[in-house]
């Protein structure tokens, strides 16, 4: 998976109990994502990182918070997990500009967390 | 607020032919367009890009149309293989507060058969 890791690849989890996703990369690319993947509605995502402690929301970031203290690590948090949570989590990579450096720009996936919050 | 489409859900092809799958977006301001494929229990992988300036862009068996006045744009598999079965995201891409933004449609899953 182009030196992204996801752990854990799968949770079961209650609600209300708080929940941390890690996404680890060795590319030392400078932007990272976070998106969800739910049935019809394709990728969206929560939040993204341009660099250490740089972080901004993305277009479903109500209930996640991210943390990212070195270039490698991007963590997603569930404060308090809800069952509209229970998704399958992919962390994304992109060049180290993050922009048009040779055309589109062209984000590398993880393999996916699936988390179910019962 | 979609903007980004994908209207069939799922399409069935005979492996040997060709496979067309289509996307719709309402937003101008897109300047890029991507295609990304998805395994079950993997994470989606580039397949090919195209950019609004463009209107075709081929790789091999994949080929992308794009028609701006439509706002509409295209993937076309040429033959297509089993191996190819897998569910197809498109994306647009444009540039918005500070990073390149990527919408994706919500996905078209494609199955090949022999």
């Amino acid at each position: 998976d182009a030196g992204i890791t996801q752990s854990p690849r799968h949770k079961v989890t209650e609600t209300g109990t708080p929940v941390t996703l890690r996404c680890h990369q060795t590319e030392n690319h400078r932007y990272m994502y976070w998106y969800r993947q739910d049935p019809g509605h394709g990728l969206r995502l929560i939040h993204y990182s341009y660099g250490v402690k740089d972080t901004d929301k993305g277009e479903v970031s109500d209930g996640y918070s991210v943390s990212r203290s070195k270039t490698e690590d991007f963590l997603l948090t569930l404060e308090s997990a809800t069952s509209s949570q229970t998704s399958v989590y992919f962390c994304a990579i992109s060049d180290p500009l993050g922009r048009f450096s040779s055309g589109a720009n062209v984000l590398t996936f993880g393999a996916g967390s699936r988390l179910t919050v019962l | 607020d979609q903007q980004v489409k994908q209207n069939s859900p799922s399409l069935s092809v005979q492996e040997g032919r060709i496979s067309i799958l289509n996307c719709d977006y309402t937003n101008s301001m897109f300047d890029y367009f991507l295609w990304y494929k998805k395994y079950p229990a993997e994470g989606p992988t580039f397949l090919i890009s195209i950019s609004s300036i463009k209107d075709k862009n081929e790789d091999g068996r994949f080929t992308v149309f794009l028609n701006k006045s439509a706002k509409h744009l295209s993937l076309h598999i040429v033959p297509s293989q089993p191996g190819d079965s897998a569910v197809y995201f498109c994306a647009a891409s444009r540039f918005s507060g500070g990073y390149n933004k990527l919408i994706f449609g919500a996905g078209t899953r494609l199955a090949v058969h022999p």
